[in-house]
């Protein structure tokens, strides 16, 4: 079947606009997480969603950044006001439980 | 702190050699540890798994190596190829988590 898709795949815009990331998790998986990727670090957790439970968004880095999930399937990461320091790759990735993580292709965010 | 150190940084390699990734953790209490293979462009793709009974699990030319006692995990890949070429990634999870945490990452280039 269909992996995780998210979208775009790249984006570039201008310090102070917000954007908005898109994640098509795989069909069923309860469980989807949201991480970020900065040129030579390690992935970041941003925020969790588990099912109709409350998100886990203690990952954030600012009040910049939310998130939501609408129906238990597709989700959005929104960044307000955007920095250079979040230029960075965006990685959405989904399971059917904590252990089995199937991740997206990401999204590439660019800040001028 | 839970933390996640890998081994070399990076490593050249040329086609059909042998190599041995490097992963040492503070995770605790531990779950489970996976080895990632993350291609250019693309979201990482799980490897192994291996939760704390198990010693070595293989994966075609990759095999995985868990010493829960020192913490300590290493990923050989055999007749190395072309395609290997990646950064591969550590993760480990801890008990009664849901937010795994990351190595770096090892980048791997196989020359011709």
């Amino acid at each position: 079947g269909a992996g995780v898709s998210q979208s775009p795949s790249n984006k570039v815009t201008e310090k102070g606009k917000d954007v908005e990331l898109r994640c098509d998790p795989i069909s069923g998986h309860t469980a989807l997480y949201w991480y970020r990727q900065s040129l030579g670090q390690g992935l970041e957790f941003l925020i969790y969603f588990q099912g109709n439970s409350a998100p886990d968004k203690s990952g954030l880095p600012s009040d910049r950044f939310s998130a939501e999930r609408t129906g238990g399937s597709v989700s959005t990461l929104t960044i307000q006001r955007t920095q250079q320091e979040d230029s960075a790759v965006y990685l959405c990735a989904s399971g059917q439980s904590t252990d089995t993580q199937y991740f997206g292709p990401g999204t590439r965010l660019t800040v001028l | 702190k839970n933390q996640v150190e890998q081994s070399p940084q990076s490593l050249i390699i040329l086609e059909g050699k042998n190599c041995t990734l490097q992963c040492n953790y503070t995770v605790s209490p531990f779950s489970n540890l996976r080895w990632y293979k993350q291609d250019t462009g693309r979201g990482p793709v799980s490897l192994t798994i291996m939760t704390f009974s198990e010693n070595t699990k293989s994966n075609g030319r990759y095999t995985a190596t868990l010493d829960a006692d020192t913490k300590q995990s290493s990923l050989h890949i055999t007749a190395s190829q072309l395609s290997d070429s990646a950064s591969y990634i550590c993760v480990v999870l801890s008990g009664g988590s849901y937010i795994p945490t990351f190595g770096r990452g090892t980048s791997l280039i196989v020359h011709p």
